[in-house]
C-alpha cells in the first residue's frame, strides 16, 4: 500500500553508477521533503539523504539526492560491494490519512 | 552518541496485546519526537505513527487507529508503542525512530514481534 513508487531492483557492476527514482503526487513528494534510506540484509534502515539532497555527517558524496516536481532520484556512483541492500525513498503525505510515507523500496545489486 | 534501544523479541498469541519500548541516549529526549515503523517479512517499511517527547500529541496511522497507543516516559526517555488485538498479519519488525521532521535520522536495532496460534 505504498504510496510512493520504486523499480524493484537495479544493477551494475563494481565502480559503475545506478539510480533509484521515486515517484508520488502532489501531496507527497511535490510538496514536502524528501529522504533515502539504506537497508543492509538484516539490519535497521539508516538515513543516507535528507531534505531531498543533503548527507548526514558520514555518509560518502557517492551518495546524492536530487528531486523535480513530484520525482525524486537517489544516485550512487562508484559502486561497492558493500552498497548491496534495499533502498527506500521517504517523504511526509499531507493527504487526509497524512504522515511519514515510504517508497516500495528497490534492491541494489553489485554484479 | 545518539543511540536507540529497543526490547526483546515477543511471541504473542492473536487477540493478545504487546507493548516494545525504545530507550533514547545522546540527545535530550524532548528535542525530538518518536516514530514507530514496522516491516513485515519480505516487505517494505510501514510507519504506524508518531509521538512528540515534548508534549505526548500523538498522529497515529489511519490503519491502525484503535489498535495502537504510543507514549513516552521522559524521566526514563523511553517511548513505549503498544499494539491490541494482535493478528497474524501484525507479524513484523517494529523499528522506533528518531523523528527529525523531514527526516528518521536515527533507528533503533528493531524488535520481532510474532503472532502465532
Amino acid at each position: 500500500q505504498s504510496v510512493l513508487t520504486q523499480p524493484p531492483s537495479v544493477s551494475a557492476a563494481p565502480g559503475q553508477k545506478v539510480t533509484i527514482s521515486c515517484s508520488g503526487s502532489s501531496s507527497n513528494i511535490g510538496n514536502n521533503y524528501v529522504s533515502w534510506y539504506q537497508q543492509l540484509p538484516g539490519t535497521a534502515p539508516k538515513l543516507l539523504i535528507y531534505d531531498n539532497n543533503k548527507r548526514p555527517s558520514g555518509i560518502p558524496d557517492r551518495f546524492s539526492g536530487s528531486k523535480s516536481g513530484t520525482s525524486a532520484t537517489l544516485g550512487i556512483t562508484g559502486l561497492q560491494t558493500g552498497d548491496e541492500a534495499d533502498y527506500y525513498c521517504g517523504t511526509w503525505d499531507s493527504s487526509l490519512s497524512a504522515g511519514h510515507v515510504f517508497g516500495t523500496g528497490t534492491k541494489v545489486t553489485v554484479l | 552518541q545518539v543511540q536507540l534501544v529497543q526490547s526483546g523479541a515477543e511471541v504473542k498469541k492473536p487477540g493478545a496485546s504487546v507493548k516494545v519500548s525504545c530507550k533514547a541516549s545522546g540527545y535530550t529526549f524532548t528535542s525530538y519526537g518518536i516514530s514507530w515503523v514496522r516491516q513485515a517479512p519480505g516487505q517494505g517499511l510501514e510507519w504506524m505513527g508518531w509521538i512528540s517527547a515534548y508534549n505526548g500529541n500523538t498522529n497515529y496511522a489511519q490503519k491502525l487507529q484503535g489498535r495502537v497507543t504510543m507514549t513516552t516516559d521522559t524521566s526514563t526517555s523511553t517511548a513505549y508503542m503498544e499494539l491490541r488485538s494482535l493478528r497474524s498479519d501484525d507479524t513484523a519488525v517494529y523499528y522506533c525512530a528518531r523523528d527529525a521532521n523531514t527526516a528518521l535520522d536515527y533507528w533503533g536495532q528493531g524488535t520481532l514481534v510474532t503472532v502465532s496460534s
